[in-house]
């Protein structure tokens, strides 16, 4: 099993809805979490770190639930320019290695 | 903005041929890591340094090598290139890794 699972979509989204994604982890221990978004044939780029509380940032908002292990990402209000592979990491909690997940592949369509 | 820099977007090397594959970053970061990307297996840490002269295996480091002289500077090599070894290469550097990476604008290296 991965360390850390996604759905690999796509997802194909009309411009303007709600789109929502999660990723499963498996290691307990994992400390933190963050959304990475990578367009295609560039480098992954973060979008946003995922905290326990949940948080947002504009038309993102992250939820971490530590007793099921999932995070997810929101996106509302959906923009040609969010098509992108979405990327969730995971710290572990010994030493300073992240862990990516093969990603979400979303598709905005007008 | 701290960056990134690898010294290829694009290589053709040829079975048997040493690869250095260059990654600069410009913000004293202490930590610095190689990843490779290909489709359906996501990003795979193949090695990393949290110091000059340090390194330490990622989950694939078999035929690789690394390379840091410089804080500033990480070398990936490919002792002998492989076809297998056909793939997206990332740099990444960060200082503290709760703030996560950021990563250079990768290597695509194609072996014939």
């Amino acid at each position: 099993r991965k360390e850390v699972e996604q759905d690999p979509g796509p997802f194909n989204v009309p411009e303007g809805a709600t789109v929502a994604f999660n990723c499963t982890y498996s290691n307990s221990a994992s400390q933190s979490f963050f959304w990475y978004r990578q367009d295609c044939r560039k480098e992954p780029k973060l979008l946003m770190s995922v905290y326990s509380s949940g948080n947002e940032d504009g038309r993102f908002t992250a939820q971490l639930n530590r007793a099921s292990q999932y995070i997810s990402l929101l996106i509302r209000d959906s923009k040609l320019s969010d098509s992108a592979t979405y990327l969730c990491v995971a710290l572990e909690a010994a030493g300073n290695k992240l862990t990516f997940g093969g990603g979400t592949r979303v598709l905005v369509k007008p | 903005d701290v960056k990134v820099t690898q010294s290829s977007r694009y290589l053709v090397k040829r079975t048997g041929e040493k690869v250095f594959l260059e990654c600069v970053q410009d913000m004293d970061h202490e930590n610095m890591f190689w990843y490779r990307q290909d489709p359906g297996l996501g990003l795979r840490l193949i090695y990393f340094s949290y110091d000059v002269k340090m390194k330490e295996k990622g989950d694939i480091p078999e035929g690789y090598s690394v390379s840091r002289e410089k804080k500033e500077r990480f070398s990936l090599i490919l002792e002998s290139a492989s076809t297998n070894q056909t793939s997206m290469y990332l740099c990444a550097s960060n200082l503290v890794v709760s703030y996560g990476y950021t990563f250079g604008s990768g290597t695509r290296l194609t072996v014939v």
